[in-house]
C-alpha cells in the first residue's frame, strides 16, 4: 500500500528566506504526488502535482516541488517566503495504476517569521 | 464557480448520540469523497463515490458510519452511535476525473466534538 511521510511537524523560516517542506513516499507502481495547503478555518487547497515529465514542477503562489526518484522524495520549495505562506501543508500520493486512493501525510506546519 | 458546500460547520454531541453531515459538491463533479481529519493527523479517506456508486469504503467503520449519495449529487455521512474517538473534522471533497490527477476540491469541513 502507498504511504507518505512528512518528517517535520513544524518548520520555521524567516520572511524572505527560502523554504523547504520535506516529503518522502512509498509506492509499488508509479507515484502521482501532490501538495495541498490548509489555511485556518479553510478547506485544503491544491498547490501542485507531479505525474510525469520534468522533475521540477511549479504550482500556485510561487511554490514549486522537486521529484527525486532515487530518494523517493517530493520536497516543497519556495525561493522567498512570505508571512502569508504560514499554514499547514500536506503531501499526498496516489499509487498508479494500482490504486485510485489519494493518501495524505500528517502535515507540516509552516511558520514564517516577520 | 461555487465551491464544495458542507453543513453544519460545527457540531457538538454526546457519545452514543447520532449525527449527520451534508455535502454538496461542485456542479458536474462525478467523484465525491469523505475524509476524516483528526487533530494532528492528515486526512484519512472514509469513502469515495463515483456518481452514486461506492468506489472505496475500505476504511469506513461500517458498524457505526454510513454514507449515501442519492442521485449522484449531494451526499450525507452519518455516525450512529458516536464515540469519543470520532471527534474530528469531516471533510468533503469532489473532483472531475476520479481524482486520477489529484486535484480535489475540498469544503471547509464539519468540526465534530463528541463529549
Amino acid at each position: 500500500a502507498q504511504s507518505v511521510a512528512q518528517p517535520e511537524d513544524q518548520v520555521n523560516v524567516a520572511e524572505g528566506n527560502p523554504l523547504t517542506v520535506k516529503c518522502t513516499y512509498s509506492v509499488s507502481g508509479n507515484p502521482y504526488l501532490f501538495w495541498y495547503v490548509q489555511y485556518p478555518n479553510r478547506g485544503l487547497q491544491f498547490l501542485l502535482k507531479y505525474i510525469t515529465g520534468d522533475n521540477l514542477v511549479k504550482g500556485s503562489y510561487g511554490f514549486e516541488a522537486e521529484f527525486n526518484k532515487s530518494q523517493t522524495s517530493f520536497h516543497l520549495k519556495k525561493p522567498s517566503a512570505l508571512v502569508s505562506d504560514s499554514a499547514l501543508y500536506f503531501c499526498a500520493v496516489r499509487d498508479d495504476p494500482r490504486d485510485d486512493k489519494i493518501i495524505f501525510g500528517k502535515g507540516t506546519r509552516l511558520h514564517i517569521l516577520p | 464557480e461555487a465551491g464544495v458546500a458542507q453543513s453544519p460547520r460545527y457540531k457538538i454531541i454526546e457519545k452514543r448520540q447520532s449525527v449527520a453531515f451534508w455535502c454538496n459538491p461542485i456542479s458536474g463533479h462525478a467523484t465525491l469523497y469523505w475524509y476524516q481529519q483528526i487533530l494532528g493527523q492528515g486526512p484519512k479517506l472514509l469513502i469515495q463515490f463515483q456518481n452514486n456508486g461506492v468506489v472505496d469504503d475500505s476504511q469506513l467503520p461500517k458498524d457505526r458510519f454510513s454514507a449515501e449519495r442519492l442521485k449522484g449529487v449531494d451526499s450525507t455521512l452519518k455516525i450512529q452511535p458516536a464515540k469519543l474517538e470520532d471527534s474530528a473534522v469531516y471533510l468533503c471533497a469532489s473532483s472531475l476525473d476520479q481524482g486520477l490527477l489529484g486535484k480535489l476540491f475540498f469544503g471547509s469541513g464539519t468540526q465534530l466534538s463528541v463529549l
